[in-house]
């Protein structure tokens, strides 16, 4: 089987930065994925890791390590609008297994 | 291109109804999911499908029925609705590389069992 574990919430302000994690217990595991859902949304793509290290896009970024069965997703000059739910998914070659989501609030 | 679409939006069922969700996309991919979204729950598979003509169980399958006759086409059956399939339905594809591990999601189809 496999599982995920998140915060259920984040709060921060403003042009800061924000690290929300991620753990795994999964039986098979072909990489981490990260979605972005607003209220009333659907689940958006943001970034994927197959091998450990750092993948960059913009303003966010997202980190594996293999070893620990561990990431997470860091998130830069934050913005009103990254208020939303994050998701992390572990893909087994067919399926995708997401977390439960993390809730963050932007406040001004 | 409208990529994924899900019909109907909203949908409200008294309990032992029956009724079809529609998923069809225009993006020519192999993989088809079906998931339902509870608060705090995140995103539960219930089933999907590889190609045309298949379907496989996923996490929480019991009470619905899927089939793919068509590779555009993706149908989610509740044969008797209950009052805990209340839900928002989502469906996703996914294609092959490099999008392989992307997945595709349609707007969502909120569904209420009275």
């Amino acid at each position: 089987g496999q599982s995920l574990e998140q915060p259920s919430e984040v709060t921060a302000v403003e042009g800061a930065i924000v690290q929300i994690n991620c753990t795994y217990q999964t039986s098979g595991f072909y990489g981490l994925s990260w979605y972005q859902q607003h209220d009333g949304g659907a689940p958006t793509f943001l970034s994927y890791n197959a091998l450990d290290g750092l993948e960059e896009t913009g303003r966010f970024s997202s980190f594996l390590s293999r070893s620990d069965s561990y990431g997470y997703l860091l998130l830069q000059e934050l913005q009103m609008k990254d208020s939303a739910s994050y998701f992390c998914a572990v893909g087994d070659g067919q399926n995708f297994v997401f977390g439960p989501g993390t809730r963050l609030s932007v406040l001004p | 291109n409208a990529g994924v679409t899900q019909t109907p939006k909203f949908r409200v069922l008294k309990t032992g109804q029956s009724m079809t969700l529609l998923c069809a996309q225009d993006m020519n991919h192999e993989y088809m999911y079906w998931y339902r979204q509870d608060p705090g729950m995140g995103l539960r598979l219930i089933h999907y499908s590889v190609g045309e003509g298949t379907t496989a169980k996923g996490e929480v399958p019991d009470g619905y029925n899927v089939s793919r006759l068509k590779k555009q086409n993706f149908l989610l059956g509740l044969e008797s609705a209950a009052p805990s399939q209340t839900s928002v339905y989502f469906c996703a594809t996914r294609g092959v590389p490099p999008g392989a591990n992307v997945l595709t999601f349609g707007a969502g189809s909120r569904l209420t069992v009275l």
